[in-house]
């Protein structure tokens, strides 16, 4: 089973600043099957990445995400105040598929 | 638009058997799997399977083997997940997800299952 590691666990910031979050795999992805969610409380996870840089429908464009092999990143160029919220990868190249514990992302 | 709306809130005792169910519209149903994720209260997610609702094939998590049932009826575009020797770990939030290859998308609003004697 392949391990994600997200950091940091929680990430303090203030609107308008860049954010940047990491996700470590324990071996490589396969074909870079990566995705990003979001999740706020009370609301069911909504898929912000797939392909570990392919922006899902209807997502501004201050999301991206990068990264191949082991090592993922999703950065926010501008934060605005909806992006207060968990995110979590999930990797689905493989027939376990995993997500990390997430990275809480708080307001400064 | 596309949609999965799934059951309500469920209080079982421990031991007893749970099944959620996830209606799905919007999209052709047989086209694209269903996947099913947990949360437990204040933790992270959990991925418990899958489901094809073409021909039914499924692959779950080696932690449920024996315990969970996914199954679909592709006449009401509905999928089912079923866990059995219910156990209190077992209260979270069950989530359906449309699993098309390219990440989950979109999800089901959740159901809670509360294990409790």
């Amino acid at each position: 089973e392949i391990v994600l590691t997200q950091s940091p666990g929680t990430l303090s910031l203030s609107p308008g600043e860049r954010a940047t979050l990491s996700c470590r795999a324990s071996q490589s992805v396969s074909s870079s099957y990566l995705a990003w969610y979001q999740q706020k409380p009370g609301q069911a996870p909504r898929l912000l990445i797939y392909g570990a840089s392919s922006r899902a429908t209807g997502i501004p464009d201050r999301f991206s995400g990068s990264g191949s092999g082991t090592d993922f990143t999703l950065t926010i160029s501008r934060l605005e105040p909806e992006d207060f919220a968990v995110y979590y990868c999930q990797q689905y190249g493989s027939s376990s598929i995993t997500f990390g514990q997430g990275t809480r992302l708080e307001i400064k | 638009q596309v949609q999965l709306v799934q059951s309500g809130a469920e209080v079982k005792k421990p031991g007893a058997s749970v099944k959620v169910s996830c209606k799905a519209s919007g999209y052709t149903f047989t086209s694209y799997g269903i996947s099913w994720v947990r949360q437990a209260p204040g933790q992270g997610l959990e991925w418990m399977g899958w489901i094809s609702a073409y021909n039914g094939n499924t692959n779950y998590a080696q932690k449920l083997q024996g315990r969970v049932t996914m199954t679909t009826d592709t006449s009401t575009s509905t999928a089912y997940m079923e866990l059995r020797s219910l156990r209190s770990d077992d209260t979270a939030v069950y989530y359906c997800a449309r699993a098309p290859g390219t990440g989950y998308d979109p999800w089901g609003q959740g159901t809670l299952v509360t294990v409790s004697s």
